[in-house]
Parts: C-alpha cells; sequence; structure tokens
C-alpha cells in the first residue's frame, strides 16, 4: 500500500512564525510532489510543486525534497492569520504511468494572531 | 492561468434521482481528468481518472454504474450520480492535468451534493 504520511495537527504557531510543515511517502519510485492548501469547505489550491532534491522557493514559501529519506517539507515564513487551513501533501504514484495523486492526510495549521 | 471551474457547486436532490457535475478546464487542454469525493474532515478519496475519449477508470469499490463518467472533449469531464440516495451526498471535486504523468492537477471549486 502506498503512503503519504502527515501530523494531522494542529500545528498552532504565533503571527510571524515560520510554520514547518511535514510528509513522508513510501513508494521510492515517486518524482513529483505537491502541497496543497485546503480551507475549509473549499477545494484544495496548489502552492508548491517540487520534483528535485533540495530547496525551492516560491515567495514566504520553501519546499524541500529528501529523496534518499522519502521525505518533503513546507515552511511558510512569517506566518499569517489567513494562512491557517489544511496542508495536503501529494505524491504521484511512481508506477503505472497513471498520474494518480496519493494524499496524506493533511496537517491543520492555526496561526493565532 | 489553469483554471478549472465546476457547475453546479451545489446541489440538493431527491433521493433516486439523477445528478450531473460538469467539469471544464477554461484556459487549457486537460489529457487527463479526475474526479473524487470527500467527506467531512477526511481528505480526498480518488474516484476515477478519465482520458478525453476513452472510458473512466474507476477506483477499486467505486461503482461504474452509479458514478458515471465522460470525458467528452479535451476541456470537458461530466460526473453523473444515478439513482442518488442520502448516502451518496458529499463534496465531489474534480482535477484536471495538461499531461504528461508528473504533470500538476488543478482542482475545480467543488459541488456539494445533498441527497434528501
Amino acid at each position: 500500500q502506498k503512503e503519504v504520511e502527515q501530523n494531522s495537527g494542529p500545528l498552532s504557531v504565533p503571527e510571524g512564525a515560520i510554520a514547518s510543515l511535514n510528509c513522508t511517502y513510501s513508494d521510492r519510485g515517486s518524482q513529483s510532489f505537491f502541497w496543497y492548501r485546503q480551507y475549509s469547505g473549499k477545494s484544495p489550491e496548489l502552492i508548491m510543486s517540487i520534483y528535485s532534491n533540495g530547496d525551492k522557493e516560491d515567495g514566504r514559501f520553501t519546499a524541500q525534497l529528501n529523496k534518499a529519506s522519502q521525505y518533503v517539507s513546507l515552511l511558510i515564513r512569517d506566518s499569517q492569520p489567513s494562512d491557517s487551513a489544511t496542508y495536503l501533501c501529494a505524491v504521484i504514484e511512481g508506477s503505472g504511468n497513471t498520474g494518480k495523486l496519493i494524499f496524506g492526510q493533511g496537517t491543520t495549521l492555526q496561526v493565532k494572531p | 492561468g489553469a483554471v478549472v471551474s465546476q457547475h453546479p457547486s451545489w446541489v440538493i436532490c431527491k433521493s433516486g434521482t439523477s445528478v450531473k457535475i460538469e467539469c471544464r478546464s477554461l484556459d487549457f487542454q486537460a489529457t487527463t481528468m479526475f474526479w473524487y469525493r470527500q467527506f467531512p474532515k477526511q481528505s480526498l478519496m480518488l474516484m476515477a481518472t478519465s482520458n478525453e475519449g476513452s472510458k473512466a477508470t474507476y477506483e477499486q469499490g467505486v461503482e461504474k454504474d452509479k458514478f458515471l463518467i465522460n470525458h467528452a472533449s479535451l476541456t470537458l469531464s461530466t460526473l453523473t450520480v444515478t439513482s442518488a440516495h442520502p448516502e451518496d451526498s458529499s463534496f465531489y471535486i474534480c482535477s484536471a492535468s495538461m499531461g504528461g504523468i508528473t504533470d500538476t492537477q488543478y482542482f475545480g471549486p467543488g459541488t456539494r451534493l445533498t441527497v434528501l
């Protein structure tokens, strides 16, 4: 069973702090990794994609990938109350050429003013 | 860019009726579209994968005769919930990919279905 694991949280950080969200995956064949943000009652919104080992920065967001450790993370700098949401880690299935996403359960982030 | 729309955004229907949900990629051609459902406080559950012009591939446990999927063009896929029952009430979300097995999925805003 291919799995993506996330701590469900809630992760609570004060406004302005760095929020660190972590994710591990079991499928060594996976090559594509994504972070989505989902507000309550809404559909997922793409934040970042990452395909290569190392860091990828986009504004206040930095995604980090370590394929050897099968680990991907998302850092949110200068966290704002509007960042409060569930963050979904997703990995494209490594085999079968299906393009199917395997989602983690999501980490709930609470940014307190 | 990469905008996906869904219609309707919400629907209430009587038990036994059928409901059609449309998913459109507005500014790109979607080689592959995916249909998910999500129950409260749970993660997304993939129902099926559809490629333009071919039959959808359903996930294990999803009844293909109950959830009819048609991917008629590179910008439109439809999901029809046939003979809906209260247990079919859920949040249905589609996503679209431009192509390639590693390509990003862009999600529609979702359709909330309530079956009375």
